[in-house]
């Protein structure tokens, strides 16, 4: 069955600095999201993206943030500078487009847990 | 702005028991509800999504509700096993083009064998 691929699985990094996040999304789907969830609290949608742009992005995706679709394949997430508060779970998901008639549930990654120290 | 609700927050019960999760959203115009299974430190699994225009949807054990007018969502598992402990989230998407979800803070499932 075709699933949402998140490398690294777990990544620690030092305050102020860069990290990606990647995803390999499912082939033919066509939008893809990043969420977060900090420990113990409720999963959080920061970003979409469609059609190579972002088509949505929430209060928390500030100008730290940015999100990429490099190739054909994979959709990256970048903190420029990371702070503690980033530390969080991070989700990447896909989903085909409605209009089709195809399933359109959001299909998620196993996440990258990213620990700021 | 649309929140969601998940209640209880735990739930702890002997195994066989048929059992009842619910949710409820502050907005009635979703696009769609769907629920997930969440392993502790791992990803989420969808288990059924209900589109607005119907009542309920079915997979194996699991039975999922809707009821759009009243804001409310049940997850029905029937014969619950050890297996079925794990986090169960709500997610709504709201009737936008992206197609963003906004989740429950989840049910923490335990069946005791």
């Amino acid at each position: 069955e075709p699933e949402v691929t998140q490398t690294p699985s777990h990544q620690v990094t030092q305050m102020g600095q860069e990290v990606i996040l990647r995803c390999v999304p499912i082939s033919n789907h066509l939008y893809f999201y990043w969420y977060r969830q900090i420990l113990g609290q409720k999963v959080e949608f920061l970003v979409s993206f469609y059609n190579n742009e972002i088509s949505e992005k929430s209060e928390i995706f500030d100008d730290q943030f940015s999100v990429e679709r490099p190739d054909g394949s994979n959709f990256t997430l970048k903190i420029r500078s990371t702070k503690l508060e980033d530390s969080a779970m991070y989700f990447c998901a896909s989903r085909y487009p409605e209009g089709i008639s195809m399933n359109t549930e959001a299909f998620f990654g196993q996440g990258t847990r990213l620990t700021v120290v | 702005k649309q929140e969601v609700t998940q209640i209880p927050a735990a739930l702890s019960v002997p195994e066989g028991e048929n059992l009842v999760l619910n949710c409820s959203f502050t907005d009635s115009a979703i696009y769609n509800l769907q629920w997930f299974r969440q392993d502790p430190g791992k990803g989420l699994t969808s288990l059924l999504l209900i589109q607005s225009s119907q009542r309920e949807q079915t997979s194996g054990r699991l039975n999922a509700s809707l009821d759009k007018s009243s804001g409310r969502s049940t997850l029905y598992i029937a014969a619950s096993q050890p297996g079925d402990s794990a986090t169960y989230l709500c997610a709504v998407r709201p009737p936008s083009n992206t197609g963003k979800l906004i989740f429950g803070q989840g049910t923490t499932l335990q069946v005791k064998p």
